[in-house]
């Protein structure tokens, strides 16, 4: 069955970059079904959807608004993972972080990583 | 962005009792509607998809309903493991939004 493990540090301090991993298992990064989403949730913010990356001939990614100017997604293809990168983060950042698929089968996010506790604290 | 407003914030059930818990989305999202039950410390579980599709594995006295802007999450008899958090989510634009989440705590 599809799972995703997340890996990253739970620690970041301020300004820096946030850095997290969703590794594949049982599907494909290139699938021409699937998006993989990067969604966070905090008590102030409730669950907050940041951005996807998706493979249709060609790369797409879509992103929130809010963290437009500091989020990156990354795929790389030969590890079968996509990443996440939130630049110049502040406490407002602090979250639990989780991956999660969607696609066009079922346009809902059906799988899910086990979440990471991300603290931005000096 | 598509505001997802829920209703009510929290509710007080008991095991055995019909649970009802709506969803309003700020314009329409068709039937792009989804349904989740997260438990403490666990993610999000996809219970419902496209208003009314139950997902592979969910048990059936879960069901939804509804298309445009009015959804409804509707727990048939409430069962122990069904006290959780309850969220919706548009999947018809970017950015993809929540509601706020229904706790659905024992009475």
């Amino acid at each position: 069955q599809v799972q995703l493990q997340q890996s990253g540090p739970g620690l970041v301090k301020p300004s820096q970059t946030l850095s997290l991993t969703c590794a594949i298992s049982g599907d494909s990064v290139s699938s021409n079904s699937g998006a993989w989403n990067w969604i966070r949730q905090s008590p102030s913010r409730g669950l907050e959807w940041l951005g996807m990356t998706y493979y249709r001939s060609k790369w797409y990614n879509d992103y929130a608004l809010s963290v437009k100017s500091r989020i990156i997604i990354n795929t790389d293809t030969s590890k079968n993972q996509f990443s996440l990168q939130l630049n110049s983060v502040t406490p407002e950042d602090t979250a639990v972080y989780y991956c999660a698929r969607s696609g066009t089968h079922i346009d809902a996010f059906d799988i899910w990583g086990q979440g990471t506790l991300a603290t931005v604290s000096s | 962005d598509i505001q997802m407003t829920q209703s009510p914030s929290s509710l007080s059930t008991s095991v055995g009792d019909r649970v009802t818990i709506t969803c309003r989305a700020s314009q329409s999202v068709i039937t792009y509607l989804n349904w989740y039950q997260q438990k403490p410390g666990k993610a999000p579980n996809l219970l419902i998809y496209a208003a009314s599709s139950l997902q592979s594995g969910v048990p059936s006295r879960f069901s939804g309903s509804g298309s445009g802007t009015d959804f409804t999450l509707t727990i048939s008899s409430l069962q122990p493991e069904d006290f959780a958090t309850y969220y919706c989510q548009q999947s018809y634009s970017t950015p993809r939004t929540f509601g706020q989440g229904t706790k659905v705590e024992i009475k």
